[in-house]
């Protein structure tokens, strides 16, 4: 059974950036894609992109392009998204989530996300 | 994009009560939609995916159905464990991906 175990809390100054980790265990790592999803105090989810270790390209969210990177890392089994230019509206909790897939003849995948880590609450203030 | 809208945005029921939360996907997105429960302070946790298909561990009661643009999640007999905010997800758009904004279950 995969599991995603996350980096910790973090506090951060409006301008910096913060690099959250995700760390899987207990399955298979890279042929699977890691998603990215944070939610606001009080607010709802949000999908911010996402990569698949063993392509190694992620994809974004528009409003996140440019201000966001996704990586991971195979040897590790580690994902990281690194968001910069931090203003206090980046203040949220952050999860990472496996991609899960059901492949479909002739037609598209299926995709939910399964499982998720446990959340990175991210504080930006001066 | 697509944009997905859920009614109620919260309601209030007694447990026992049958529970009936729809999403709206502003384009047709076949089955591809997924449903999320999320109690505070915990990450959310899948329930239904492609529309109806129930994930492992996830009791009976719930149900999901809808293709195209409606789709429906429903508790059969809620429970004191099913109070929580629920999200939908469309995946038609893989890679890309969003989330309904959410609908809040609470105690009557």
């Amino acid at each position: 059974q995969v599991q995603l175990v996350q980096s910790g809390a973090e506090v951060k100054k409006p301008g910096s950036s913060v690099k959250v980790s995700c760390k899987a265990s207990g399955g298979t790592f890279s042929s699977y894609a890691i998603s990215w999803v944070r939610q606001a105090p009080g607010q709802g989810l949000e999908w911010m992109g996402g990569i698949i270790p063993i392509f190694g390209t992620a994809n974004y969210a528009q409003k996140f392009q440019g201000r966001v990177t996704i990586t991971a890392d195979e040897s590790t089994s580690t994902a990281y998204m690194e968001l910069s230019s931090l203003r206090s509206e980046d203040t949220a909790v952050y999860y990472c989530a496996r991609v899960g897939v059901r492949i479909v003849p002739a037609a598209m995948s299926y995709n939910w996300f399964d499982p998720w880590g446990q959340g990175t609450l991210v504080t930006v203030s001066s | 994009d697509i944009q997905m809208t859920q009614s109620p945005s919260s309601l209030s029921a007694s447990v026992g009560d049958r529970v009936t939360i729809t999403c709206r996907a502003s384009q047709s997105i076949s089955s591809y939609l997924n449903w999320y429960q999320q109690k505070p302070g915990k990450a959310p946790k899948l329930l239904i995916y492609a529309a109806s298909s129930l994930q492992s561990g996830v009791p009976s009661r719930f149900s999901g159905s809808g293709s195209g643009t409606d789709f429906t999640l429903t508790i059969s007999s809620l429970q004191p464990e099913d109070f929580a905010t629920y999200y939908c997800q469309q995946s038609y758009s893989t890679p890309s991906f969003t989330f309904g904004p959410g609908t809040k279950v609470d105690i009557k």
